[in-house]
């Protein structure tokens, strides 16, 4: 069975620290995806990063960079210089390989991590 | 391009009535899944249509829960009865396939905050 652990519960940093957010998870699967969401106030889930299992490259988008490591099980998420406009509900998902029928399998989540960046 | 829509974005019902929330994935997307968030849990998987057909609907916690696409376009939950225990957001999402594009990202919509009383 697949898990995700975001043992952060809720973080709350100053303006323009830096923060990262914790991911373990568990799976059986040697080929799977990794996923970060975010959940801003206005509710909806935004899309940030997926990864695949295969490809350990750490990755950076602006202020976002995301550090996988396989012999750990994490996928671990950083804001540099943090901002009030990130203040929001982050996810961490898992999905296993893609079915044979070309849908994308269904998204095992953790438990999120409430952010709140004090201005 | 428009994004997943839902519909209501909020009911509030009381236990024993029947709700319906609808979902409207992204033009073109093959895949629409149903989600729901539990009292500050696990989003938690309820089930996957590809088109109009059920892929997967292990998450479907009972049989007070129907799920149905029409024509592989919108979707609908309906619930009914309701029980207390129903209570929380639900989600649905979107993503291609099938048509050449094979996609992992699932795109969501805001929700549907469902409150039993």
């Amino acid at each position: 069975a697949q898990k995700v652990t975001q043992a952060q519960t809720e973080i709350s940093v100053v303006e323009k620290e830096d923060v990262t957010l914790d991911c373990v998870y568990e799976t059986r699967d040697t080929t799977y995806y990794l996923f970060w969401y975010k959940q801003p106030p206005s509710g909806e889930l935004v899309f940030l990063i997926r990864r695949n299992s295969f490809d350990e490259q750490n990755e950076i988008s602006g202020r976002y960079s995301w550090n996988f490591q396989k012999s750990t099980s994490s996928f671990n998420f950083t804001i540099t210089a943090s901002q009030v406009v990130d203040s929001a509900v982050y996810f961490c998902a898992l999905s296993e390989a893609q079915g044979s029928s070309g849908s994308a399998r269904q998204l095992t989540f953790g438990s999120g991590t409430q952010l709140t960046v004090l201005p | 391009e428009a994004g997943v829509t839902q519909f209501p974005s909020h009911s509030v019902i009381e236990k024993g009535q029947t709700v319906t929330l609808r979902c409207d994935p992204i033009s073109g997307h093959d895949n629409l899944y149903w989600y729901r968030r539990v009292m500050g849990k696990e989003i938690k998987f309820l089930l996957h249509f590809v088109k109009e057909s059920k892929q997967d609907e292990s998450g479907m916690p009972n049989n007070r829960f129907l799920a149905e696409r029409t024509g592989g376009t919108y979707s609908t939950l309906k619930v009914q009865p309701a029980e207390l225990e129903d209570s929380g957001v639900y989600f649905c999402a979107s993503s291609p396939g099938l048509a050449g594009v094979w996609s992992y990202e699932q795109y969501f919509g805001p929700g549907t905050r469902l409150t039993v009383t």
